[in-house]
């Protein structure tokens, strides 16, 4: 089946730690974007990227950083710098960034203990 | 600024009591309109993209259309299986490929 998967599905990290979530997408899509989900608000855009080993900043990208090395794999690392790293992280992928729509995978939830 | 809002933050049905989810925005060169579904816990869905104004689509018991100003997803006599977040969002002029979403209205559809 065609589609994007994301994991784990919940993640537990304690203060001070690095953790890396994974995207991975088989539908052959170029532009691949990570948004994160909080209660109440609108998703908002951390990082994106167009192009293999090329990507871009979003609107809330401190404390987080990202890779690009294969077509298929969008990797989020969030690391001790966010200040508050609780929320719902989703990965999404379109086949072209200027029209086409974006396809989301399931969502990591990540609890900062 | 591009800008989405969307009303109400939530909405309770009968069912069969049909109903519209409205989405103000405000974008520099609308590159397309979304409307997701997403369920508690789980990744948005993708439903309608509306490119310009008049445009209309359908989806079973949904209908989205599109204005310079707004967008509505009409809900025909819905039953409790719609309950979810609908998320509204917009891509501008720019060639990121971003989408602005609003906050989502969340629907509560009871038998």
């Amino acid at each position: 089946d065609g589609g994007i998967t994301q994991s784990p599905k919940y993640l537990f990290r304690k203060e001070g730690q690095n953790v890396t979530l994974s995207c991975e997408q088989n539908l052959n899509h170029d532009a691949m974007y990570w948004y994160r989900q909080d209660p109440g608000q609108g998703l908002r855009l951390i990082y994106y990227s167009q192009i293999v080993n090329d990507f871009q900043k979003g609107d809330i990208a401190e404390g987080y950083s990202v890779s690009r090395e294969k077509k298929e794999s969008f990797p989020l690392t969030v690391t001790s710098a966010q200040k508050n790293p609780t929320a719902f992280y989703l990965c999404a992928s379109n086949p072209q960034s200027s029209t086409d729509t974006q396809y989301f995978g399931p969502g990591t939830r990540l609890t900062v203990l | 600024e591009d800008q989405v809002t969307q009303s109400p933050e939530a909405l309770r049905l009968q069912e069969g009591e049909s109903s519209s989810l409205n989405c103000s925005y405000t974008v520099s060169g609308l590159r397309g309109l979304f409307w997701y579904r997403q369920d508690p816990g789980k990744g948005p869905e993708f439903l309608f993209t509306l490119y310009s104004a008049g445009e209309e689509k359908e989806k079973e018991r949904l209908k989205a259309t599109l204005t310079k100003k707004e967008s509505f997803l009409h809900i025909t006599a819905p039953k409790p299986e719609d309950s979810a977040t609908y998320l509204c969002a917009v891509r501008g002029s720019s060639n990121t490929g971003k989408l602005i979403f609003g906050q989502g209205t969340t629907l509560q559809v009871k038998p």
